[in-house]
């Protein structure tokens, strides 16, 4: 079975905390997404990386950075969280070219208080 | 402008009765457009891609077709495990590594 894992079902962080989301995918893929799902708004791309060391900002960046030092992990990094990034976080892995569909983890809810 | 535009936002059917969510989109040089399904506090589960006008692809209760405007999901005798969010994506316009643009998804309720 494929597996995109996010380190994280439930997380409350205080607002100024430096926050880490974790991600790994054991499918040797080489693009690799992080997006945020809010009601009404649907889902949105904030940063993906297609290579190690690679990083694209995505539609909604500001707020958040993103490492990526090795190939199977992808971390997102909220450097000073804010109450409105309270939201549900996202990770998705595929390869490059058609026919190679996005997988996704099981999301991180994540509460700033 | 959205790119892609999902109908009805939300659906309550009763068991057995067969209905159809629309996913309309209008990025030109389409390639592909992808089907998942998403439980509540859950990621969205893969369901289907489709390249090509005129495809169809099936699995047990659902059947996704794509024409050069739109691409609809059947529902045939839904049960109540079918209830979920369903969501439809593009790749991205002139975006990098093949990221998808998501529609804001159909809330399908189903009711025994």
């Amino acid at each position: 079975d494929v597996k995109v894992t996010q380190s994280s079902r439930y997380l409350v962080k205080r607002t100024g905390e430096k926050v880490f989301l974790e991600c790994v995918q054991d499918m040797d893929h080489e693009n690799m997404f992080w997006y945020r799902q809010d009601p009404g708004l649907g889902l949105r791309l904030i940063y993906f990386s297609y290579d190690v060391k690679m990083k694209e900002k995505g539609d909604i960046p500001e707020g958040y950075s993103v490492s990526r030092e090795k190939k199977e992990r992808f971390s997102l990094i909220l450097e000073s969280a804010s109450t409105n990034q309270t939201s549900m976080y996202l990770c998705a892995s595929n390869n490059r070219g058609q026919g190679v569909d996005p997988f996704f983890g099981q999301g991180t809810r994540l509460t700033v208080v | 402008e959205d790119q892609v535009t999902q109908s009805p936002e939300a659906l309550r059917l009763q068991e057995g009765e067969s209905s159809s969510l629309n996913c309309s989109y209008t990025v030109s040089g389409l390639r592909g457009l992808f089907w998942y399904r998403q439980d509540p506090g859950k990621g969205p589960e893969f369901l289907f891609t489709l390249y090509s006008a005129g495809e169809e692809k099936e699995k047990e209760r659902l059947k996704a077709t794509l024409t050069k405007k739109e691409s609809f999901l059947h529902i045939t005798a839904p049960k109540p495990e079918d209830s979920a969010t369903y969501l439809c994506a593009v790749p991205t316009p002139g975006g990098g590594a093949d990221g998808l643009t998501f529609g804001k998804g159909t809330h399908l309720i189903i009711q025994p």
